[in-house]
């Protein structure tokens, strides 16, 4: 079965970079999206965007100045920097497997459990 | 961005009862709409895709439907483990987008 698990520190400066990574187990994200998703406090969801196994990305265009994704060294890992933090980007990150269950219909299928991260000086 | 509303933001129900959740989309969403459902503390959990697909391992007391910009999720009769926050989810077009949320309390 696989799982997903973010990592990172936990409290980030204004303006600096947020740095997240993803760790893959129990399998591969072949033919899946690796995808970000954030949560404010008392907020809704928010994607962030995707990642292909290929290395193509979609992001969402109100964050896409800021976000970057990639995947590590190890196939099993994948990253999520967002440069210029604010007060605004405080929340809990999750990475999620979106899968692919036919040709246009996808789902988030497989969460982490999510890591929180405060902008704060 | 497809704007996602759910109706309500809460409710309350006792176990066995028969509970509805809307979710409006601001546009045409065909049956591009998942369902997830958040217990506190852990991550969504997925249970319906394309608006009526049950994802395998969900009981099948949940249910789903509609299509275009009205769709349901229905609880056929609520268990103990139900009590959750329930989110609705386009996937029509990028970015995809979730409604606020409905939170479903023990009467």
């Amino acid at each position: 079965q696989v799982q997903l698990q973010e990592s990172g520190p936990g409290l980030v400066r204004p303006s600096e970079t947020l740095s997240l990574t993803c760790t893959v187990s129990g399998g591969s994200l072949s033919s899946s999206f690796l995808t970000w998703i954030r949560q404010p406090a008392g907020k809704g969801l928010e994607w962030i965007g995707r990642m292909y196994d290929s290395g193509s990305t979609n992001y969402n265009p109100s964050l896409k100045s800021r976000v970057t994704m990639s995947q590590g060294t190890s196939k099993n890992q994948f990253s999520l920097k967002l440069n210029s933090v604010t007060a605004a980007d405080t929340a809990v990150y999750y990475c999620a497997r979106e899968s692919r269950i036919t040709m246009t219909i996808v789902a988030i299928d497989i969460w982490g459990q999510g890591t929180m991260v405060t902008v704060s000086s | 961005d497809i704007q996602m509303t759910q109706s309500p933001s809460s409710l309350s129900a006792s176990v066995g009862d028969r509970v509805t959740i809307t979710c409006r989309a601001s546009e045409n969403i065909g049956t591009y709409l998942n369902w997830y459902q958040r217990k506190p503390g852990k991550a969504p959990n997925l249970l319906i895709y394309a608006t009526s697909n049950l994802q395998s391992g969900v009981p099948s007391r949940f249910s789903g439907s509609g299509s275009g910009t009205e769709f349901t999720l229905t609880i056929g009769s609520l268990q103990p483990d139900d009590f959750a926050t329930y989110y609705c989810q386009q996937s029509y077009t990028r970015p995809w987008t979730f409604g606020q949320g409905t939170k479903v309390e023990i009467k």
